[in-house]
């Protein structure tokens, strides 16, 4: 079946970290550049942290509130896509979802569940 | 960043109607715009890339158009299925990002 699955999300205290993972099926996982996207409750989709396939270089980049605290990874030989998440804040609570790029064979772009993060004491 | 534009924010109207949304870039995205449709509790769904290109399995009353930095998301005839919001995203940078949303009411 062709699908992404999050798990680790969960409550934190603030300051606390928690790791995020993201299992792929399906498709040619180490072909496509992945991404990080979360939705506070109530509000918009905002792009965190996004990834190219190894073969265009790895290349990192993150959204400006999450610079320096979150780490996105990939191990293609697990088709698991990773989001690290330290130094957490109350404003960082959210429903976290994984997304592709375009996968030209399957004419869409797919994307996780989603896994709900709560920040609070 | 590029900031993206959606008016309106929010939309009543009635099975059968046409439904017009305006998407406005900051900057040219190329044809790099998307459409995405979400229901509460659920990820967003794909409906257009490359502006104007059909996703897999969306239902052909779905149409989008623009180029540079005005696109637009058409629905010909709404149907029950359709009442949700609406996001559109710009890839032309390599972070995306994504208008405010359009709720679509029941009127």
């Amino acid at each position: 079946e062709v699908q992404l699955v999050e798990s680790g999300g969960g409550l934190v205290e603030p300051g606390g970290s928690l790791r995020l993972s993201c299992a792929a099926s399906g498709f040619t996982f180490s072909d496509v550049w992945l991404t990080w996207v979360r939705q506070a409750p109530g509000k918009g989709l905002e792009c965190i942290a996004r990834l190219k396939r190894e073969t265009d270089g790895g290349t990192t980049d993150y959204a400006a509130p999450v610079k320096g605290r979150f780490s996105i990874a990939r191990d293609d030989s697990k088709n698991t896509l990773y989001l690290q998440m330290n130094s957490l804040k109350t404003e960082d609570t959210a429903v976290y979802f994984c997304t592709t790029g375009l996968i030209a064979a399957l004419g869409t772009i797919l994307w996780g569940q989603g896994t709900l993060v709560t920040v609070s004491s | 960043d590029i900031q993206m534009t959606q008016s309106p924010s929010t939309l009543s109207a009635s099975v059968g109607d046409r439904v017009t949304i305006t998407c406005r870039a900051s900057q040219s995205v190329s044809n790099s715009l998307a459409w995405y449709q979400q229901k509460p509790g659920k990820a967003p769904k794909l409906l257009i890339y490359k502006a104007s290109s059909l996703g897999s399995g969306v239902p052909s009353r779905f149409s989008g158009s623009g180029s540079g930095t005005e696109f637009t998301l058409t629905i010909s005839s709404l149907q029950p299925d359709d009442f949700a919001t609406y996001y559109c995203k710009q890839y032309n940078n390599f972070m995306w990002t994504f208008g405010q949303g359009t709720k679509v009411e029941i009127k």
